[in-house]
């Protein structure tokens, strides 16, 4: 009965470097979500993505952050061309449909040097 | 963008006592308010939520309160135990849209013995 897995669970970069984030979904779950947190901040919502679709990227930067939702495997989280206000920490959610709860993962916490 | 107003930001209590977490909202249309608790180096976990059709929700030792008028709503933790020490998120979302949490910034709650 796993949870929503995240990996890598700490991830340093260069400024300039890619970084890209995993997460697997709850078994059963199809809808996605990706939320920053800033130091001392609340989480941000980004994008929520079904299978194949971006269904809301309203909380995206527009340059240099794309998220997928592949058919197969786990939906990612690119960031190119990293940059020190970069880090933070990145988190996942996943629910059975929009309107239900959403359940996160433990995160990745992404270093930019 | 929408903000939910979270206080206080640090919260010391001792073990026994009541801890209480306000939040203030300023759109209307918000009609889910969860609230999650989280450990360090941990994802968010969903602890109660409620819907303004009622003013008040209790499960065990936590307790929501909500002020439709004064748009206020906040978490009771009755008989606080050190294992309740964990950073405490309120958070909303509104309608069509309420796959997108909108986070206050998080109180971090210190139970002593």
């Amino acid at each position: 009965n796993a949870g929503v897995m995240q990996n890598p669970r700490h991830l340093v970069r260069r400024r300039g470097q890619e970084a890209r984030l995993r997460c697997s979904p709850m078994k059963g779950h199809s809808h996605v979500y990706w939320y920053r947190q800033l130091p001392e901040e609340g989480l941000k919502f980004m994008v929520y993505l079904q299978k194949e679709n971006i269904i809301d990227e309203s909380g995206m930067p527009k340059e240099r952050f794309s998220a997928e939702f592949p058919k197969e495997g786990p939906s990612i989280l690119r960031i190119q061309q990293v940059v020190r206000g970069d880090s933070a920490a990145y988190f996942c959610a996943s629910s059975r449909a929009p309107v239900e709860t959403q359940y996160f993962g433990p995160g990745t916490r992404l270093l930019v040097l | 963008q929408q903000q939910v107003k979270q206080s206080p930001q640090s919260l010391i209590v001792q073990k026994g006592g009541i801890s209480i977490i306000n939040c203030a909202y300023e759109n209307t249309a918000f009609d889910y308010f969860p609230w999650y608790q989280q450990f360090p180096g941990k994802g968010p976990a969903l602890l109660i939520a409620i819907r303004p059709d009622v003013s008040e929700k209790k499960e065990g030792r936590f307790t929501i309160s909500f002020n439709k008028s004064a748009k206020q709503f906040s978490l009771h933790i009755m008989d606080s135990q050190p294992g309740d020490s964990a950073t405490y998120f309120c958070a909303a979302s509104a309608g069509a849209g309420s796959y997108q949490l909108t986070f206050g910034k998080g109180t971090k709650l210190s139970v002593i013995p």
